[in-house]
């Protein structure tokens, strides 16, 4: 089956500008994570639907983070405006309803800000 | 917070068992450890989860100690391939949120 589906791979931004990315889950898998992971740590957890519904928004800066999940498929995750904090790498992962430690992970977003 | 602690780093030679070590006292009766891995520049891949009995797959062995206190997951022929950064979680099944510590960054030497 095709996996998580990411995109751009590489984003460079200047500091205060804005910029998406794309998620497109696998096929029939209700859950879809957004991480961020800055060199050197773990993931970190965003934001996490059940279909098109937010379940915790907990992690998420939502004075410049924004996520949403139209039609319960694919997944945007935008910022603005950027900062410097803000460079990491940036993961979808989805999984079966109820089995939401098994993941799939997709290869992620690169973000550079300066 | 993490409910784990695992060392920094390890190596292992290659074709040799690589045994990852990690340390959960805290956990519950109802909670799982899961082992997933993160190659460089890949996102984390799940390698297997286990309760309280040993498990095995094709990937690798989990070892669960008697009183669930600590685990080890087993690469019984390490590969090149194999080196990543190990991260050992654990999770109420069904739970929301995957919490990723800093993990076993395991290096197969040639």
């Amino acid at each position: 089956e095709a996996g998580v589906a990411q995109s751009p791979r590489y984003k460079i931004i200047e500091k205060r500008q804005s910029v998406a990315f794309w998620c497109n889950p696998i096929s029939g898998h209700a859950t879809l994570y957004w991480y961020q992971q800055i060199l050197g740590q773990g993931p970190k957890l965003l934001i996490q639907f059940q279909n098109n519904g937010v379940v915790d928004d907990s992690q998420l800066p939502k004075d410049r983070f924004s996520a949403e999940r139209l039609k319960g498929v694919d997944s945007t995750l935008k910022i603005q405006p950027a900062k410097l904090e803000d460079s990491a790498v940036y993961l979808c992962a989805s999984s079966r309803q109820g089995l939401s430690a098994e993941a799939f992970f997709g290869q992620g977003t690169r973000l550079t800000v300066v | 917070d993490a409910k784990t602690t695992q060392p920094p780093s390890m190596d292992c030679a290659e074709g040799r068992a690589a045994n990852l070590p990690c340390n959960h006292s805290t956990i519950s009766g109802n909670e799982y450890v899961y082992w997933y891995r993160q190659i460089h520049s890949q996102g984390p891949q799940y390698i297997i989860h286990g309760l309280k009995n040993n498990e095995t797959n094709e990937m690798a062995s989990l070892i669960i100690t008697e009183d669930r206190k600590s685990s080890t997951l087993i690469l019984p022929h390490a590969t090149l391939r194999d080196t990543a950064v190990y991260y050992c979680i654990v999770i109420g099944h069904g739970a929301n949120n995957l919490f990723f510590g800093t993990g076993t960054r395991l290096t197969v030497i040639p």
